[in-house]
């Protein structure tokens, strides 16, 4: 099994509102991942936990808030967003296997900022 | 100059056609390299991943890394119309804390015509 769930599917949300993303793998996995794609590019890294601490923050904006609450759950914070913000949001998750790491994607959430 | 190179297309070819499909990198760092395919609005699927020089086989698809050129390279043999989607090279060069950072190219779209 290699799935990584992501709900909701798709999220339509005005600039005044907060919602939440959210994420989950039970792979065992030990580091997640939150990447932003904007249509026709490739995945831009967001955030990464690495045993359940935040290892990298790609200077992402305060509106956006990560938490890692255990080892198989992630979630995404949306306060406040702009319509700039719309995007498909996705999550990621990895193991390591020797010396390879592979990283396995979620369906993403496809967020509307109106 | 991007870091990893690859060509967006679109790439139009018939059924049953070799698809070639490149990316070249100018950090002589990168270690591991991955291709993934993502279909429209969801999440990147992981078909590849390699980390030496030379070819790599799994049923149709056919990975191919020149660490000496910095270039790789993945062939789908028999196309199918199934195959039609966004592909992406990815490669990354370092751990931080037991978690990757991936760079990825610009995807580049395929079309197999039935």
């Amino acid at each position: 099994d290699t799935e990584v769930t992501q709900t909701p599917k798709h999220l339509v949300m005005g600039m005044t509102n907060k919602k939440s993303l959210k994420c989950e793998q039970h792979m065992g996995h030990r580091a997640m991942y939150w990447y932003k794609q904007k249509a026709k590019k490739p995945p831009e890294l967001m955030f990464v936990y690495s045993y359940e601490k935040l290892s990298i923050n790609e200077s992402v904006p305060s509106r956006f808030s990560p938490e890692c609450p255990n080892s198989s759950l992630l979630n995404l914070h949306l306060h406040a967003l702009q319509p700039e913000d719309s995007a498909l949001y996705l999550c990621a998750s990895s193991f390591r296997q020797g010396p390879n790491e592979k990283l396995f994607f979620g369906s993403g959430t496809q967020l509307s900022v109106l | 100059q991007k870091e990893v190179e690859q060509d967006p297309g679109p790439l139009s070819v018939p059924e049953g056609a070799i698809v070639s499909l490149n990316c070249t990198y100018s950090n002589s760092a990168f270690q591991y390299f991955m291709w993934y395919r993502q279909y429209s609005r969801k999440g990147p699927e992981l078909l590849m991943y390699t980390y030496s020089s030379g070819n790599k086989e799994d049923g149709r698809f056919t990975a191919q890394v020149d660490k000496s050129s910095k270039y790789i390279s993945l062939f789908i043999r028999d196309s199918q119309p199934s195959d039609s989607a966004t592909y992406l090279c990815a490669m990354t060069s370092f751990l931080i804390q037991g978690a990757q950072k991936l760079v990825f190219g610009q995807g580049t779209r395929l079309t197999i015509n039935p």
